[in-house]
């Protein structure tokens, strides 16, 4: 089956710094989605975004279907981006979501 | 709007014992998904439903789990004879059609205990 990896495994920032976070996968996609993991466990949709880019607020993400992976980024960071945050990705003749192996963010006040 | 809720938020159960989680997905979301996140895990999938159908069950574990969603809206996640590795948290999701590009939605999730 496809493999969804996603680097760095954890990342700690001082408040304000930017970062990019990787999401690599194996094959061919119909669906990708970004995810914010809150410490309470609520998974918060970031983007929607199978293929191009977007952007809301502070948070861009970049997919490029054809090369396989999507980039998500975060500029001037906050503590409340604190989480960990996972792509998820549909293959061709499913509907379900086989999500990353997540990165761990830590924002330092 | 409201967003997809479940109920109860937590439950701990004894070992054997049976439980039932409850799914309420957004209103009108044709397609509705179950899944397990074990600690320091993503979610995986378990069972996907389409209105009453179930489409997908390829992710249950065992034959102790049992998902059903009789009338297409309000969908309940069954664990018979739980087991302490049935310990984890059990997120529900709905997106609005039925096409394999729609956005999905998370409830808050219920986290079970088996003791």
């Amino acid at each position: 089956g496809i493999q969804v990896e996603q680097s760095p495994p954890d990342l700690i920032l001082q408040e304000g710094a930017n970062s990019t976070l990787r999401c690599n996968f194996s094959d061919s996609v119909n669906n990708l989605q970004w995810f914010h993991q809150n410490p309470w466990g609520q998974l918060i949709n970031l983007f929607y975004i199978p293929s191009g880019t977007k952007q809301n607020g502070r948070l861009s993400a970049t997919t490029v279907a054809t090369e396989r992976y999507s980039l998500l980024y975060i500029s001037s960071s906050q503590t409340t981006d604190s989480g960990v945050y996972f792509c998820a990705v549909v293959t061709s003749g499913t509907y379900k979501y086989i999500f990353g192996t997540g990165t761990r963010l830590k924002v330092l006040a | 709007g409201a967003g997809v809720s479940q109920s109860p938020r937590y439950k701990v159960a004894k070992r054997g014992q049976d439980v039932a989680l409850r799914c309420d997905p957004i209103s009108g979301h044709v397609s509705l998904f179950w899944y397990q996140q074990a600690l320091g895990q993503g979610p995986e999938f378990l069972t996907y439903f389409q209105n009453e159908a179930q489409l997908d069950k390829s992710g249950l574990p065992s034959d102790r789990f049992f998902a059903e969603r009789p009338e297409g809206s309000v969908s309940t996640l069954k664990i018979q004879r739980t087991q302490q590795e049935d310990s984890a948290v059990y997120l529900c999701a709905s997106s609005q059609g039925t096409s394999r590009y729609n956005e999905q939605f998370f409830g808050p999730g219920t986290r079970l205990t088996v003791l």
